[in-house]
């Protein structure tokens, strides 16, 4: 069955340091891959996204993920983190054609001062 | 442009009572979904519509309807509310399934 999957569910960092998140999704073909935030008590907003092509990609507030085929993962990358960017973040992926969009678990992100 | 909107923000049911959650969006977007968040499970789909008058299921439909009537709304019913549908619920809506806007949300308690 297609899923996506973040290993971690909590993940704790001080202010200032790299942070990665990991994303490994199990489908039959390359899925468009996305990475939303989440702020408490706020809806979704869209990081960054992967179709095709380059493998690293850009996104806002300072965020990167890069697309491993050999490894199906999409992991979040950012070389120094704020304290807001504290906030759950979650791990999607759709088949090109498809219509149902799928979600990993999420990881909760604090930051320590 | 307001975007994606949902009412009421939270709500309080007793087990057995129905009602509507609403969202509206002002994008002209053709694609518009619900979903439900649950700790540790990350967001679930529960119904999406491709266009006015198209809807299907997605991943945990039981117990929840929706209709699409207009581009604009696309509002989720629940016909007879268990503690099970205790959840936050997010509307998002995009041109195509991939880069969805969500709306911010209904915290949802059935008691």
């Amino acid at each position: 069955a297609q899923s996506v999957t973040q290993p971690d569910i909590h993940i704790t960092v001080s202010e200032g340091a790299s942070l990665e998140l990991r994303c490994n999704y199990s489908y039959g073909a390359t899925p468009y891959l996305f990475w939303y935030v989440q702020s408490p008590g706020q809806g979704l907003q869209l990081l960054l996204k992967y179709f095709s092509g380059d493998t690293l990609v850009q996104g806002i507030k300072g965020f990167e993920a890069e697309f491993k085929r050999s490894q199906s993962s999409f992991n979040l990358r950012k070389p120094s983190v704020h304290w807001s960017d504290a906030a759950e973040y979650f791990c999607a992926a759709i088949i090109q054609g498809a219509q149902k969009l799928v979600f990993g678990q999420g990881t909760r992100l604090t930051i320590n001062p | 442009n307001a975007g994606v909107t949902q009412t009421p923000k939270f709500q309080v049911l007793k087990t057995g009572q129905s009602m509507t959650l609403q969202c509206a969006q002002d994008m002209n977007h053709e694609y518009m979904s619900w979903y439900r968040q649950d700790p540790g499970m990350g967001l679930r789909l529960i119904h999406y519509s491709v266009g006015a008058g198209i809807t299907d299921q997605g991943e945990v439909p039981n117990g929840y309807n929706v209709s699409r009537s207009t581009t604009e709304d696309f509002p989720l019913r629940l016909l007879s509310a268990a503690p099970s549908q205790t959840s936050v619920y997010f509307c998002a809506s995009s041109q195509g399934p991939q880069r969805q806007f969500f709306g911010p949300g209904t915290r949802l308690t059935v008691l």
